[in-house]
């Protein structure tokens, strides 16, 4: 299958800063790439839809300033969290989509935010 | 508003134990059902894309089946390596995005 990878696989912050995650998509191109936001226990919440070389769109309900995505090219979306604080601590996944196959899933980025 | 609510949420088997996961769903008009797996602090991991009804997929120990209202995932005779969470979700626009149920965390015993 489509390999997605995520950079970094962790990551400690203090609350206020920025976080910037990379989702790079190894073996395909991918137009479309999403983000998604998983808490303990619970299901993937979609947070918004990137496409290569527009600007992203987002579900009802995400800060789309405090969630900036750029997707630059075919194998990189990046999503970057600015003045975290601690309720941003979550579990981020991004997903590439490759054609009607459907989405393959980066291995997911753990955001903690003292 | 698209639904999709999966049961059991917990499933405890002993290894060669048959069993089943539902996946229920309410939506304006699918276009594709998959599953996925996900182990603990991973991502989700493809398993199968159904896209109409009768539908039947199958992979090593999993055969995934689709209804017009419902989808199955049959495990027959799991094993350990099989415990994980597992996830349907349902794509219902030409953005393929994806409305996630909220899994079916399966353990299998010993």
């Amino acid at each position: 299958g489509a390999v997605v990878s995520q950079h970094p696989s962790w990551v400690i912050c203090k609350s206020g800063t920025s976080v910037k995650i990379e989702c790079r998509s190894l073996d395909f191109q991918a137009t479309t790439m999403f983000w998604y936001r998983q808490f303990p226990k619970q299901s993937l919440m979609l947070m918004a839809t990137s496409n290569e070389g527009s600007k992203a769109t987002y579900e009802q309900g995400v800060e789309k300033d405090k969630f900036l995505i750029n997707h630059a090219s075919l194998t990189l979306s990046t999503l970057t969290v600015t003045s975290a604080h601690p309720e941003d601590s979550s579990f981020y996944i991004c997903s590439g989509l490759a054609g009607p196959v459907g989405q393959f899933f980066g291995p997911g980025t753990r955001l903690t935010v003292l | 508003e698209d639904q999709v609510t999966q049961s059991p949420e917990a499933l405890r088997l002993q290894e060669g134990e048959s069993s089943s996961l539902n996946c229920s769903y309410t939506v304006s008009g699918l276009r594709g059902l998959f599953w996925y797996r996900q182990d603990p602090g991973k991502g989700p991991e493809f398993l199968f894309t159904l896209y109409s009804a009768g539908e039947e997929k199958e992979k090593e120990r999993l055969k995934a089946t689709l209804t017009k209202k419902e989808s199955f995932l049959h495990i027959t005779a799991p094993k350990p390596e099989d415990s994980a969470t597992y996830l349907c979700a349902v794509q219902v626009d030409a953005a393929s995005k994806l409305t996630f149920g909220t899994g079916t965390r399966l353990q299998v015993t010993l």
